[in-house]
Order: structure tokens, then sequence, then C-alpha cells
């Protein structure tokens, strides 16, 4: 069965310091992984998603994530964090095969940038 | 494009009463998810639909809930009769390719 396991619930750091969000995967088939971020009272916005291609992954606002299969790892990362990144991160899965869309949520981590 | 919209963006009711969301999706998407999203048990699939039909309910808690998808810009999740354990953000997402699903703002349902 496909899950996600986000290492961290809680991750803080200061406003222009490096962001490191963990994440592992399991999957039987081929994955396709995503991160999709939520702010406060919003809907959930998608910043990158990984499908087969190249394994290292730009998204919106300066994240980006690495598909590493030998550590079944997708772990977001950003140079520098802005106040703004301040949102709760979700790794997902999907497993890809034909007869389902599903997508598997992580438990989320919540970010916090200081001043 | 306006993205997903959903409508009402906050709900309050009572117990025991009918409450009906609504989701617009992407004009060009066929698939279309209902998920519900509390701090207990963080994002739940409750279903999907596939070209406006129904793939997958396993995720629908009970009866109460039920979900239509009359044509491929509309679809409803309604409960009835409505418990406060049922409080919690109901999001509605699409997707054109089966895999990148796009979200709506979410409704808000507090049952009182």
């Amino acid at each position: 069965a496909q899950s996600v396991t986000q290492l961290d619930s809680h991750v803080s750091v200061s406003e222009g310091t490096p962001v490191l969000l963990r994440c592992n995967y399991s999957s039987s088939y081929s994955p396709s992984l995503f991160w999709y971020v939520q702010h406060p009272n919003k809907g959930l916005q998608l910043l990158l998603k990984y499908t087969s291609a190249a394994t290292l992954v730009k998204g919106i606002n300066g994240f980006e994530a690495e598909f590493k299969k030998s550590e079944t790892s997708f772990h977001l990362t950003k140079p520098s964090a802005h106040m703004s990144d301040a949102a709760e991160y979700f790794c997902v899965v999907s497993d890809g095969a034909w007869n389902t869309d599903k997508l598997i949520f992580g438990t989320g981590t919540r970010l916090q940038v200081f001043p | 494009d306006a993205g997903v919209i959903q409508s009402p963006r906050h709900e309050v009711t009572e117990m025991g009463q009918e409450v009906t969301l609504r989701c617009k999706p992407i004009s060009g998407h066929n698939s279309l998810f209902w998920y519900r999203q509390t701090m207990m048990r963080g994002l739940e699939l409750l279903i999907y639909f596939n070209n406006n039909v129904p793939i997958d309910d396993s995720g629908m808690p009970e009866d109460r809930f039920s979900a239509k998808m009359p044509n491929a810009s509309f679809s409803t999740l309604k409960i009835q009769p409505s418990e406060p354990r049922d409080s919690a953000v109901y999001f509605c997402a699409s997707s054109r390719d089966r895999v990148t699903q796009y979200f709506g703002p979410g409704t808000r349902l507090t049952v009182l």
C-alpha cells in the first residue's frame, strides 16, 4: 500500500535561513509525488510535483524537491525562508495505477518563520 | 481560470438539519474529489468521480452522506441529518490528468 511519512510535525526557522521539510514514501508502483501548501483558512495549493521525469523538481515560490528512489525520500527545500512561507505543508503520493486517482496525504508539517 | 469554486464558504447549522455543499470544478477537468479535513483525522478522501460517475465512495462515513455529479460542471455533497461530529472543512478538488489535483477554498461547516 502507498503511504507517506512526514518526519516533522513542526519546523521553525528564521527568516532568510534554509528550509528543509522531510518526507519519506512507500509505494508499490512508480509513484507520483507532490507537495501542497495550505495557508491558514485557505485551500491547498500545489507547490510542485514529481511524475518520473527529472528527479530535481522546481516549484513555485522558490521551493524545490528531490526524488531519491534509493532513500524513498522526497524532501522539500528552499534556500531562504520568507515570512510568507509560514503555513502547513503536505507531502502526497499517488500510486499512478490506471484505475485510481487517489492521493495519499501525509499528516502535514507546520512551518513557522521567525523574523 | 477561476479555479475550483465552492459554496458556501461557511455554513453554520443545527443538528438534524440538511446541509448541501456545492462545487464547480475547473472547466475541462474530468475528475472531481470531495475531501474532509479535521484536526483529529487530517485530510480524508470521501468520494471521487470520473466523467461524472462515482468511482470510489469508500470514504463516505455513513449513509447520512451522499454526493452527486449531475454534469461535468457541478457536484454536491449532502449531509442529512447533520451531526456535530460532521463539523469540518470540506474541500472539493478537480483534475484533468488523473494525477494532479487542484483544490477549492473549502467550506467550513459547523454543526451545533
